[in-house]
């Protein structure tokens, strides 16, 4: 069956200080993957999403980018986190309409 | 591009009463309808889907959902709640690229 892993759960950070975030799914091949941000109080933007191996879509400007080294991980960064950067960060992927989540990060800008 | 309103905030139901949340959705064609719930601190859990065919979908944990395409709508339900219903829900919607647009979340709580 297929799983995914997104790590750190929770992250404290000061500003202006760099971001890696990991997700890596296990159990399918090829999927389409997907960084979404959920703001407090607020619904889920999706941020990127990618069909492939260094295929990335922004969806938003932001100060955050996306990369797909292998065919099952793809990584959220930022070389400089800002305060508006804090959120809770979803990754996702499909194989079809349907998308399976993992369990997220809190990452807190302070 | 496709969207979708949840226009309650927040609904407070009695533990075995009746819940309905609301989910309007705006796209050209039939679209892919979703309904996830969220725990606090937790990622999102598919509740059920509708792609096609019968227009009653069951999903998990006793919810079921209706398509109706006249009103734009696919409202969740669930004859009795349990406290343990208690989370976040949205409503989704998917095109034909597979990328996924939520509303902004029903929260229900869930009172003894």
């Amino acid at each position: 069956s297929q799983t995914i892993h997104q790590w750190p759960a929770t992250l404290v950070q000061p500003v202006g200080s760099p971001l890696s975030l990991e997700c890596t799914v296990e159990g399918t091949s090829n999927p389409n993957l997907y960084w979404y941000r959920q703001a407090a109080g607020r619904g889920l933007q999706l941020l990127f999403y990618s069909v492939g191996i260094g295929q990335i879509s922004s969806e938003v400007p932001q100060n955050l980018s996306a990369s797909r080294p292998q065919d099952r991980q793809f990584i959220l960064s930022s070389k400089k986190l800002l305060l508006s950067d804090s959120g809770f960060y979803l990754c996702a992927w499909s194989a079809g309409p349907e998308a399976f989540f993992g369990q997220g990060t809190r990452l807190t800008v302070v | 591009a496709q969207s979708v309103t949840q226009p309650d905030i927040h609904i407070t139901v009695s533990e075995g009463a009746s819940l309905e949340l609301r989910c309007n959705y705006s796209y050209g064609a039939t679209p892919y309808l979703f309904w996830y719930v969220q725990s606090p601190g937790q990622g999102l859990q598919l509740l059920l889907k509708y792609f096609s065919g019968d227009t009653l979908v069951q999903g998990i944990k006793g919810f079921e959902a209706e398509f109706k395409r006249s009103q734009s709508s696919f409202n969740l339900r669930k004859p009795s709640v349990h406290w343990s219903d208690a989370a976040e829900y949205f409503c989704a919607v998917g095109a034909v690229d597979y990328k996924l647009s939520f509303g902004a979340g029903t929260t229900v709580t869930v009172r003894a």
